[in-house]
């Protein structure tokens, strides 16, 4: 079962733009992640939001939770060629003792 | 920083041979995982384990089996591979499920070309 679903597919934008990536998902929650993964390799840790709390910064991060609607966003403000990579929406389910993730968003930041 | 190591990051088998893919962590974390990653499909969940010898079935389990006789280690077995099972594997550990230590850590991956 697929629990998070990000939108868009994939996105690219200019060096300096925000980026703002969406995850929505289908059952209760503990918590909201979101990892980033270059291409090939394993995926990193960003930021965990639990399901009491509505928003959440890291840095350049931002990142909200509406769990009336079952959804999650993801901000990069000030984007850098760097952040180029794909970004992934993880959901731990009250129901159930794993960690789901979704399809993910393919970002390009263009230098 | 917590270290999670796969035996191997480019593997190639055959049809019908048994395949062992080995993770270790170093960081005495309770809970690992083992993920595929597929174009489109994102991460799909095989099989997880919160302590030694325990074991649960993720959302793909059939074709595959896990072991794990020590808490740092987490072995995934492909008892008879098959072209299908070509894929990227990722293991992953976190410490606890509770207290802000869910976040995983992941290895580099083992692309595997089963042929």
């Amino acid at each position: 079962s697929q629990q998070g679903e990000e939108d868009p597919q994939a996105l690219s934008i200019q060096e300096g733009e925000n980026a703002t990536m969406n995850c929505s998902y289908k059952t209760s929650i503990n918590n909201l992640q979101w990892y980033r993964q270059n291409s090939g390799r394993g995926l990193v840790h960003l930021i965990l939001i639990r399901s009491n709390e509505r928003e959440k910064h890291s840095g350049r991060l931002r990142v909200t939770l509406d769990t009336s609607k079952k959804s999650s966003s993801l901000l990069i403000t000030a984007s850098r060629a760097a952040d180029t990579a794909s970004y992934f929406c993880a959901t731990d389910e009250t129901s159930y003792d794993k960690v789901i993730f979704g399809p993910g968003t393919s970002l390009s930041v263009i230098p | 920083d917590v270290k999670v190591t796969q035996s191997s990051r480019y593997l190639v088998k055959r049809t019908g041979e048994k395949v062992f893919l080995e993770c270790v962590q170093d960081m005495d974390h309770e809970n690992m995982f083992w993920y595929r990653q597929d174009p489109g499909l994102g991460l799909r969940l095989i099989y997880f384990s919160y302590d030694v010898k325990m074991k649960e079935k993720g959302d793909i389990p059939e074709g595959y089996s896990v072991s794990r006789e020590k808490k740092e280690r987490f072995s995934l077995i492909l008892e008879s591979a098959s072209t299908n099972q070509t894929s990227m594997y990722l293991c992953a550990s976190s410490l606890s499920r509770t207290g802000g230590n869910e976040k995983l850590f992941f290895g580099s991956g083992t692309q595997l070309s089963v042929l």
